[in-house]
């Protein structure tokens, strides 16, 4: 099966730069992605990374080492509006079940003034 | 563009009741999921089809729900009876294709509660 680990909560102040850690375990991988959920919102798309390396979108930038089995997003200059849970999916690849996408237990972002 | 469309936004039942989920894709994604969230819990994947063809249904508990979509458009989950337990959002998304796309577009979801 899968599985994801990610903090439960992270709290940081106006101006600041979180980074949100993702571990996974899966029998086949394909690529991790972030989402961002706000309250009584919709999960929305942020990044995905198939290969390793960095992948930078604006403020915000994502990291993956498929040999560590290891993810981060990196939220920069950090709003009030990035309150909000982030959610690491790992897309996984196998014969009887390719693509699917599975969600870890999600971060909740607390920005203070 | 259109984006996912799930009906109703809420729903409250009592228990050993049924209930229906409706939920319209993009147009042109071939890629459909259902996800029951839990509060302050991660979207837990229940089914995922592409086209009208089933790729994963392994968490769906298939003793009360079912999922289906007809013409690889439109798809209804349904719950019979409800639960307690199944007090959850249920998120429907949709992407363009398992093979090619990296992002899955998400309704607004439907607040069910079981009492």
């Amino acid at each position: 099966g899968q599985s994801l680990e990610q903090p439960s909560e992270v709290t940081a102040v106006e101006g600041a730069i979180v980074q949100i850690n993702c571990t996974y375990q899966t029998s086949g991988f394909y690529g991790l992605s972030w989402y961002q959920q706000h309250d009584g919102g919709a999960p929305t798309f942020l990044s995905y990374n198939g290969l390793d390396g960095l992948e930078e979108t604006g403020r915000f930038s994502s990291f993956l080492s498929r040999s560590d089995s290891y993810g981060y997003l990196l939220l920069q200059e950090l709003q009030m509006k990035d309150s909000a849970s982030y959610f690491c999916a790992v897309r996984d690849r196998r014969a009887d079940s390719w693509g699917k996408l599975q969600f870890g237990a999600g971060t909740q972002v607390v920005v203070t003034p | 563009e259109a984006g996912v469309a799930q009906s109703p936004r809420y729903k409250i039942i009592e228990k050993r009741q049924s209930v229906a989920f409706w939920c319209n894709p993009i147009s042109g994604h071939a890629t459909l999921y259902w996800y029951q969230q839990i509060l302050g819990q991660g979207p837990k994947l229940l089914i995922q089809f592409q086209n009208n063809g089933v790729v994963d249904d392994s968490q769906l508990p298939k003793d009360r729900f079912s999922a289906e979509r007809l013409k690889g458009v439109d798809s209804t989950l349904k719950i019979q009876p409800a639960k307690l337990e199944d007090s959850a959002v249920y998120l429907c998304a949709s992407s363009l294709d398992i093979q090619v796309s990296t992002e899955a577009f998400f309704g607004q979801g439907t607040r069910l509660t079981v009492v």
